[in-house]
């Protein structure tokens, strides 16, 4: 296993078009998280799945975000009608679904989002 | 909503010297965990605090968390140039961790 993969790592669009991007966790890992940290901030939470169940979006998410996890493994978080704010890192975690590393967070290096 | 709380936000230290960065809650947390994230990198977990008090040390880094489990500090010993980064804590009450801003090291040779 070579921990958790994100892709694309850098993402430059003009603002208003739609982004995506995708998440693969550590494979036994049955929680996942989606966090966005911009410049001189620590990682902001965005939402959580548990296996392909979301059970908690952050309030300061927007409507033009959506993130699915179709079948318990990879993740996908979608942007629509990208705003200059969105500019940030998207970083994507999982973790173990009980015992003492159930919130230990396995981060991936990121997707960077540029909008223009 | 659980707020936590990091100073300094910048730390320049010189190498040999120690320094102490510190973590407050605006509620009592179920455990805490410290993440230290490179320059250009992603945050990597080093450690996580459960109880009241706790005391845990890692090589020249020794971290506590406090008897009211709301505040927490990392003091590091003889600071290396390997030491340089930000160091985050993170509180946890069930599965969600909240992000302190980080305290940013830097190591003056």
């Amino acid at each position: 296993d070579t921990g958790v993969s994100q892709d694309p790592r850098h993402k430059i669009t003009k603002r208003g078009q739609n982004v995506t991007f995708r998440c693969d966790p550590i494979s036994e890992h049955n929680r996942l998280y989606w966090y966005r940290q911009t410049l001189g901030q620590g990682p902001e939470f965005l939402t959580y799945f548990q296996n392909e169940a979301q059970l908690e979006k952050s309030r300061l998410l927007s409507d033009r975000f959506s993130a699915e996890r179709p079948k318990g493994s990879f993740s996908t978080l979608e942007i629509q009608r990208t705003e200059q704010g969105d500019s940030a890192m998207y970083l994507c975690a999982s973790s173990l679904p009980g015992g003492p590393g159930a919130n230990v967070l396995t981060f991936g290096a990121g997707s960077r989002l540029t909008v223009l | 909503g659980q707020q936590v709380m990091q100073i300094p936000q910048y730390q320049h230290v010189q190498e040999g010297e120690d320094f102490t960065t510190y973590c407050n809650s605006s509620t009592t947390l179920s455990n805490i965990q410290w993440y230290k994230q490179r320059p250009g990198g992603h945050p990597v977990f080093l450690i996580q605090l459960v109880k009241s008090g706790e005391v845990k040390k890692q090589k020249r880094l020794t971290f506590q968390f406090g008897e009211a489990k709301k505040n927490s500090s990392l003091h590091i010993t003889a600071t290396q140039t390997t030491d340089v980064g930000t160091y985050f804590c993170a509180g946890t009450n069930d599965y969600k961790l909240s992000f302190g801003a980080g305290t940013t090291v830097t190591v003056r040779a």
